[in-house]
């Protein structure tokens, strides 16, 4: 069973610093996003990785996907409050019936002190 | 583009009735829906995903006859929950995707259930 586990699950930290959340998964994929949530909303989807070693950034956030090591990294450059949220990847994993789920990573929830 | 609605965005009902949440696609067809959970502080969990017109593949350890999905066209897929206890509350949130054009999924706002 694909899993998803991301690390740290709680990250506090100043303003300005710079920071990398960490997604492992188990099993073969090459298609990850990163999603952004808010206390008491939906998803806001910040990132899809392609392949690998692929790249995307915007604004303090920038994302990469390492598809040899099952690994995806969104750094945060010198943060800011806004910032403050909880973050999850989720892998895509195509089923026995060739369709197709996301399995989502435990989330990291980020909270920046000003 | 690519917005999908739920309707109620929050509801709170009594032990032992049953409560109706619904998912629309607005500007696009959806061939597939997921229904997922979520609990305080939690992932998201997949419950099931369906197909328009045919019967919903549920994931294991969720309870077909408890959450009755019911995906009856491209534009609407719903989630009934059954005789509701308070460990069913919790935030549902519907995505709806295109298969032919990729694996994106373009997720609704949730809905807050609570079984009081």
């Amino acid at each position: 069973e694909l899993k998803v586990e991301q690390n740290p699950l709680f990250l506090s930290m100043q303003e300005g610093k710079n920071y990398t959340i960490y997604c492992n998964y188990s099993t073969t994929s090459d298609r990850l996003y990163w999603y952004r949530q808010d206390p008491g909303k939906s998803l806001e989807s910040l990132f899809v990785l392609l392949s690998n070693g692929a790249v995307k950034q915007e604004g303090r956030l920038m994302a990469s996907l390492d598809t040899k090591a099952r690994l995806s990294t969104l750094h945060i450059t010198a943060a800011v409050h806004d910032l403050s949220a909880t973050y999850f990847c989720a892998v895509v994993t195509i089923t026995t019936s060739g369709t197709y789920k996301y399995i989502f990573g435990t989330g990291t929830r980020l909270k920046v002190l000003a | 583009g690519a917005v999908v609605s739920q309707h109620p965005s929050r509801v709170i009902c009594k032990s032992g009735t049953s409560v109706k949440i619904e998912c629309r696609s607005l500007d696009f067809q959806a061939t597939t829906m997921f229904w997922y959970r979520q609990f305080p502080k939690k992932s998201l969990m997949l419950m099931a995903t369906s197909n328009e017109g045919s019967k919903a593949t549920y994931e294991q350890g969720v309870e077909k006859d408890k959450f009755l999905i019911n995906h009856a066209s491209l534009t609407l897929s719903t989630l009934t929950v059954t005789s509701a206890h308070p460990e069913d509350s919790s935030f549902y949130i519907c995505s709806a995707s295109v298969r032919e054009f990729s694996y994106e999924q373009y997720f609704g706002p949730g809905t807050r259930l609570t079984v009081t």
